[in-house]
């Protein structure tokens, strides 16, 4: 059973355009929810990450968005770059060490 | 510190046959965590060390599953009798208690043929 679900699967956005993923979460436990980045052949990389106290966090192009009371969260790539051509996991925790993920955002900026 | 490593990077073994990865976390990392991830899916996790103690297990991991980390360091996971459906890429990752955010290895890519 997924805990956190992740949409799209997929998306293509233009160079410069703004790439947007959706994660909704059931555990109203979870107290920590980071995004991560992969890169084939690579293991995930943390992106960005956001306790439920904060409603958005911001790091350069990357913005967290975070409504505790619908249990979603979202990932915003702003100005999206080729180089930002990776898949994208939400997930979430309690207790700061087992991680339930999402099934993945494959993310492809178009030059 | 180069971040996690993990060996080998690429397995390929016979149906039946048993494998041991290895991953070295960050030093001053306390916690260890072992994932498995097939295609196009997320990391599922494995099994967790806090120190040298295995504080938890996935019900994933069968019988046929071990992991340990002696002394508190490095950890390997070893899969006995080795099923085609093991194949998948193996992660190790590392955190410091409290701090939220974990470190990945590159993975270990088992394929069972």
């Amino acid at each position: 059973q997924q805990q956190v679900k992740q949409s799209p699967q997929s998306l293509i956005v233009q160079k410069g355009g703004i790439s947007i993923i959706n994660c909704a979460y059931e555990n109203t436990a979870f107290d920590y929810f980071p995004w991560y980045q992969q890169f084939p052949g690579k293991g995930p990389a943390l992106l960005i990450a956001i306790r439920p106290d904060v409603s958005e966090k911001k790091e350069g192009r990357f913005t967290i968005s975070f409504n505790k009371s619908a249990k979603q969260f979202s990932l915003h790539i702003m100005d999206s770059q080729p180089g930002d051509s990776a898949t994208y996991f939400c997930a979430a925790s309690m207790d700061d060490y087992k991680l339930s993920f999402g099934a993945g955002t494959t993310v492809t900026v178009r030059a | 510190d180069t971040g996690v490593s993990q060996d080998p990077r690429h397995k390929i073994t016979k149906r039946g046959q048993n494998v041991t990865f290895r991953c070295d976390p960050i030093s001053e990392h306390n916690r260890l965590y072992w994932y498995r991830q097939t295609l196009g899916q997320g990391p599922e996790f494995l099994t967790y060390f806090q120190n040298e103690a295995q504080l938890e297990k996935s019900r994933l991991l069968s019988d046929r599953f071990s992991a340990e980390r002696p002394k508190g360091s490095f950890s390997t996971l070893e899969i006995q009798r080795t099923e085609q459906g093991d194949s998948a890429m193996y992660l190790c990752a590392s955190s410091l208690q409290g701090s939220g955010g974990y470190t990945f290895g590159s993975g270990t890519r088992l394929t069972v043929v």
